[in-house]
């Protein structure tokens, strides 16, 4: 089955340390986004990816890493650097960044980060 | 400015029975698009149904319906017959242009569904 798939589902970040959360996907999308949900408030979109050795910064890239070397990975890393990192993150896929009519954002499962 | 807005926190609804819930947008980018999706206790995010601003009847999936009034810039989602794994948060999201042509989803806040039995 397509899908994307986030790993870990729980993870924990030691004071001063950075941490990668993985986003693979197999439904051959061209772009990928993070976004970061915190309770109470919609998603955040930290950083979104056009095609492969792309991406952009989006509304609070801040302390926060991406790399895109293959399609189908689109991987963030938390830096030390952000200061309250707990949260959930979500990634996302779709066929294109732009494109008319749907292009419809599919999810992964999600990966809760917290701080020790 | 582009903004979704959903003003109902929390809701409640008796099981079997059909809810409205509500969202209104903005934008003056007259190419957009309206998106509701379903985030159960799991995390995971749903695509439930989309509407484009040119479409001229208003989108249906299975239950799942878009009371779409342009005029009024509102894209309410209408789920029929709730079932208990109904009971979720659900976000209403919009694509449009803004004027550095990012076409990124603009989200709500959400509104927590409770279906009881």
């Amino acid at each position: 089955d397509g899908g994307i798939t986030q790993s870990p589902k729980y993870l924990f970040r030691k004071e001063g340390q950075n941490v990668t959360l993985s986003c693979e996907q197999n439904l051959n999308h061209d772009a990928m986004y993070w976004y970061r949900q915190d309770p109470g408030q919609g998603l955040r979109l930290i950083y979104y990816s056009q095609i492969v050795n792309d991406f952009q910064k989006g509304d609070i890239a801040e302390g926060y890493s991406v790399s895109r070397e293959k399609k189908e990975s689109f991987p963030l890393t938390v830096t030390s650097a952000q200061k309250n990192p707990t949260a959930f993150y979500l990634c996302a896929s779709s066929i294109s960044w732009t494109g008319g009519g749907k292009n419809i954002q599919y999810f992964g499962a999600g990966t809760r980060l917290s701080v020790l | 400015a582009q903004k979704i807005t959903q003003t109902q926190p929390g809701m409640f609804v008796q099981e079997k029975e059909a809810v409205t819930l509500d969202c209104t947008y903005d934008t003056s980018d007259p190419s957009y698009g309206l998106f509701w999706y379903k985030q159960p206790s799991s995390g995971e995010m749903i695509f439930l149904i989309y509407q484009g601003s040119y479409d001229q009847q208003n989108a249906t999936e299975g239950r799942y319906s878009l009371n779409f009034q342009k005029a009024r810039k509102s894209a309410n989602l209408v789920i029929s017959a709730s079932q208990l794994g109904d009971s979720a948060m659900y976000f209403c999201a919009m694509r449009a242009s803004n004027a550095g042509n990012n076409r990124k989803l603009i989200w709500g806040l959400g509104t927590s569904l409770a279906v009881n039995p």
